[in-house]
């Protein structure tokens, strides 16, 4: 079974300290995508980070990047000098592209972790 | 470019009743996906339109549950009779490409989300 899991329901930093969050997925596939989506209180859930499964070198994304560990099936984000508005949900998820008749492309999501920065 | 919409933002209704659901894609995307998350749990998927057709239902809880995407373009997601374990928020998603190999057609845009309360 393809699941993803995020094992810290909440996380607390300090504005400008660095953060990571950890997600654990577990699949059998050798191709897929990792994501990171943020979703900020009240507002829609937006992509933060994307990484795929071939590429070695880490995904960054200026104040984010991931650390892919594909052998321990582990990607987790971490956010640096943090700020304010980096307060909200994150959710990791999971995709394996395929194509063709039948393809779905759905997201396998974690349960989140509802993140905390304190000014 | 107007992002993903979605109708009502909250929804309170009675075991029994019935609620409707709907969801407006960005335009000129072909894919559309309905995917809910019940409380402190994960987002999960329930379902995958390309444009009037289901791609993809292996989501969808149960008969009480019908989904259609008339014409390709917005989406509604009925649920009739209403039950407890229903309550959560319903989040939908549209993406131009649901093959994923490279490029970021592929990328699905989230909703704000419907919150669903089921008394």
């Amino acid at each position: 079974a393809q699941t993803v899991t995020q094992s810290q329901p909440e996380m607390s930093v300090q504005e400008a300290e660095t953060v990571t969050l950890s997600c654990t997925y577990d699949t059998s596939e050798s191709d897929y995508y990792l994501f990171w989506y943020k979703q900020p209180p009240s507002r829609q859930m937006i992509l933060v980070i994307r990484q795929e499964a071939y590429k070695q070198q880490n995904a960054t994304e200026n104040r984010f990047s991931v650390n892919f560990q594909k052998a321990a099936k582990s990607f987790s984000l971490k956010i640096s000098d943090s700020q304010l508005g980096d307060a909200a949900m994150y959710f990791c998820a999971y995709r394996i592209p395929k194509e063709g008749g039948g393809a779905t492309n759905k997201l396998i999501f974690g349960t989140g972790t509802l993140l905390a920065v304190q000014p | 470019e107007a992002g993903v919409t979605q109708f009502p933002s909250h929804s309170v209704i009675e075991k029994g009743q019935t609620v409707t659901l709907r969801c407006d894609p960005i335009s000129g995307h072909d894919n559309l996906y309905w995917y809910r998350r019940v409380m402190g749990k994960e987002i999960k998927f329930l379902l995958h339109f390309v444009k009037e057709s289901k791609q993809d239902e292996s989501g969808m809880p149960n008969n009480r549950f019908l989904a259609e995407r008339t014409g390709g373009t917005y989406s509604t997601l009925k649920v009739q009779p209403a039950e407890l374990e229903d309550s959560g928020v319903y989040f939908c998603a549209s993406s131009q490409s649901s093959m994923g190999f490279s490029g970021t057609s592929y990328e699905q845009y989230f909703g704000p989300g419907t919150r669903l309360t089921v008394t």
